[in-house]
């Protein structure tokens, strides 16, 4: 079975700094999307940047972007700059057969102004 | 464009009454469509899936059952609830756009809780 992993249940910022997540997955496959999704506390899950495991470049939204080793099976998110607003919870998820997203534990992100 | 509507946004439920959360996505045909529970600070379990009319997997044997009676409708219930019912509940789904996964759409989500 297919498990997603974030190491870190807390983790603070200082506005304007850069904070990376972490994420670590479990797969057979050679080819497969990941995702990272922000839950503010609105607890609205909203889609923050997608990877997918065939492109070696990282992908990037605006102030986020991955570091993705396939090897390692490692999916970090690096936020830049961080504002008040990106304050949430941060979920990294990793779909199964029949588009099944499996879901880490989530790291709460803290941005101190 | 695709639209996700879930409802209703809260609701408080006695213990044994039956439930009925309905979701409905607009814009798209023959998504998948999925239900997950969150408990407060935790990650997301899903419950049940959907590819198609009257297709449900359940992934966690539970108290509750889903079923798809439409193409882009998914309703999951209970005939009795329990206090572990209590939760924050997310309706999802996904398609794909030029045979690429986009990822999955999520309701605003219902917050139950059972008293």
């Amino acid at each position: 079975a297919q498990t997603v992993t974030q190491s870190q249940p807390e983790m603070s910022v200082q506005e304007a700094e850069t904070v990376t997540l972490s994420c670590t997955y479990d797969t057979s496959e050679s080819d497969y999307y990941l995702f990272w999704y922000k839950q503010p506390p609105s607890r609205q899950m909203i889609l923050v940047i997608r990877q997918e495991a065939y492109k070696q470049q990282n992908a990037t939204e605006n102030r986020f972007s991955v570091n993705f080793q396939k090897a390692a099976k490692s999916f970090s998110l690096k936020i830049s700059d961080s504002q008040l607003g990106d304050a949430a919870m941060y979920f990294c998820a990793y779909p199964s057969a029949g588009n099944m997203l499996t879901f880490g534990g989530g790291t709460r992100l803290m941005v101190k102004p | 464009s695709q639209t996700i509507h879930q409802w209703p946004a809260t609701l408080v439920q006695p213990v044994g009454s039956p439930l009925s959360l309905e979701c409905t996505v607009e814009g798209t045909s023959n998504p998948n469509l999925y239900w997950y529970r969150q408990a407060a600070g935790r990650g997301l379990q899903l419950l049940f899936y959907s590819v198609g009319i009257g297709q449900i997997s359940s992934e966690v044997p539970q108290n509750l059952s889903a079923s798809r009676p439409q193409d882009r409708q998914f309703i999951l219930s209970s005939k009795k609830l329990l206090l572990s019912d209590s939760g924050f509940y997310l309706c999802a789904w996904s398609g794909l756009a030029g045979g690429d996964l986009r990822g999955y759409t999520f309701g605003s989500g219902t917050r139950l809780t059972v008293v």
